[in-house]
């Protein structure tokens, strides 16, 4: 089956401390997306690549570093510069943007992180 | 730059009545409509979206929604609800980058229906 994984489900890292979450796709899609998600505040962009060795900041990047040295993989890596950062994290994936498939992102099931 | 607002935060329903989930966007571009609904602790899943043509658009599990540009809105509307529709709704609008798709999402609402 074609989806998009995280891992894991539930991290919990002390203050200080950087954290990485995964992401692997086998949608054999270009583009991929980093999102946070606050209770009341929707999804927020963090980060985005359209192609391998490249990405973009999207709205919220400080605090967040990534890197997309396969086509497959997407990791972001959660920086002690980041002053809140407790969330749940999604990452999702699209496919080329043609006439039809305009908008549509394939999500993972998401990684919710705490930081005491 | 686009924005969307949803305006109710919250809505319950009872079971089997009609529901209808409001969602107002504004953009400067051609506009780019979707509704994507979030199961409990889970990934987000596309419900149905407006490209172009037909201003009423179906999606799944007996969604449907209706683009009017005049009032610069996208409602999502089901006509009897289940208590399995019980999740969150976001509604999106698109901009095209190059080969992305990014997205900006509303707030959310939250459909709690009840027996």
């Amino acid at each position: 089956d074609g989806g998009i994984t995280q891992s894991p489900k539930y991290l919990f890292r002390k203050e200080g401390q950087n954290v990485t979450l995964s992401c692997e796709q086998n949608l054999n899609h270009d583009a991929m997306y980093w999102y946070r998600q606050d209770p009341g505040q929707g999804l927020r962009l963090i980060y985005y690549s359209q192609i391998v060795n490249d990405f973009q900041k999207g709205d919220i990047a400080e605090g967040y570093s990534v890197s997309r040295e396969k086509k497959e993989s997407f990791p972001l890596t959660v920086t002690s510069a980041q002053k809140n950062p407790t969330a749940f994290y999604l990452c999702a994936s699209s496919p080329q943007v043609t006439s039809g498939r305009r908008g549509e992102q394939y999500f993972g099931p998401g990684t919710r992180l705490t930081v005491t | 730059a686009q924005s969307v607002t949803q305006l109710d935060s919250q809505v319950p329903v009872f079971e089997e009545a009609p529901v209808e989930l409001r969602c107002n966007y504004s953009s400067s571009v051609s506009v780019y409509l979707f509704w994507y609904v979030q199961y409990p602790n889970q990934g987000l899943q596309l419900l149905l979206k407006y490209l172009s043509g037909s201003t009423l658009v179906k999606g799944i599990n007996g969604f449907e929604a209706e683009f009017n540009k005049s009032q610069t809105s996208f409602h999502l509307r089901k006509p009897s609800v289940h208590i399995s529709d019980t999740a969150e709704y976001f509604c999106a609008v698109s901009q095209d980058t190059g080969t992305a798709s990014k997205l900006t999402f509303g707030t959310g609402t939250r459909l709690q229906v009840t027996l």
